[in-house]
């Protein structure tokens, strides 16, 4: 019963660096998200994904790419990393739009 | 503007006490809202959702009620528990895209013994 596992739990990167974030879900699951967490703001949405090889952009996408080629794994890249993404990063899966949403334990990621 | 807003500032309440919790919105139409419970350095953690059309909703020591009217919906834990204390999250789902569901920056609950 492991749900949605994330990779790594913490990273440290320097300004220009890029670097990939793995989730992974075994609920078979056909919804996932990666959010953005911030002291003092909501969980913020940067990509979805309605389903296996589709993505679509959410509420803070620059700067970030995803990937979702396989139904249980939804990738998020930085490539170019900055400062401004220094954050605590969160995969969910759903069901269905709009069910409850299974969240990782999340990255903290500090770029430098 | 579009906002979601919950207390900012941190809820105290006594053990076995009942603590209610607020989520205020506006210019949005939901189709419904969602609470879960975040722990620090954890993943939120889904509790309750509640519909439009459903005035209230519960489990086990826990209720939430969804005013459209007002725009808001309220938490309640009743009887609380030390164990009970964590950040609370209510999140919306909105009908123009059931994908993009849009979080409240949380309130955190400390219940002292």
């Amino acid at each position: 019963n492991a749900g949605v596992t994330q990779t790594p739990k913490f990273r440290v990167l320097k300004t220009g660096q890029s670097m990939t974030l793995l989730c992974a879900q075994d609920m078979n699951h056909e919804y996932m998200y990666w959010y953005r967490q911030d002291p003092g703001m909501g969980l913020r949405l940067i990509h979805y994904s309605v389903g296996e090889g589709t993505t679509a952009k959410g509420e803070v996408p620059d700067g970030y790419n995803v990937s979702r080629l396989k139904k249980q794994n939804f990738l998020l890249g930085l490539e170019s990393a900055a400062p401004s993404q220094t954050s605590v990063y969160f995969c969910a899966s759903s069901f269905q739009q709009g069910s409850g949403y299974t969240f990782g334990s999340g990255t903290r990621l500090t770029v430098v | 503007s579009q906002k979601i807003e919950q207390n900012s500032e941190a809820l105290n309440i006594q053990e076995g006490k009942t603590a209610t919790l607020t989520c205020n919105y506006t210019n949005y139409s939901p189709a419904y809202l969602q609470w879960y419970r975040q722990d620090p350095g954890r993943g939120p953690v889904f509790l309750l959702l509640i519909r439009e059309n459903e005035k209230e909703k519960r489990k086990e020591r826990l209720k939430v009620t969804f005013d459209t009217t007002l725009k808001q919906s309220l938490f309640h834990i009743t009887a609380s528990q030390p164990a009970d204390s964590a950040t609370y999250l209510c999140a919306l789902v909105p009908y123009s895209s059931a994908s993009k569901i849009i979080f409240g920056s949380g309130t955190r609950l400390s219940i002292r013994p």
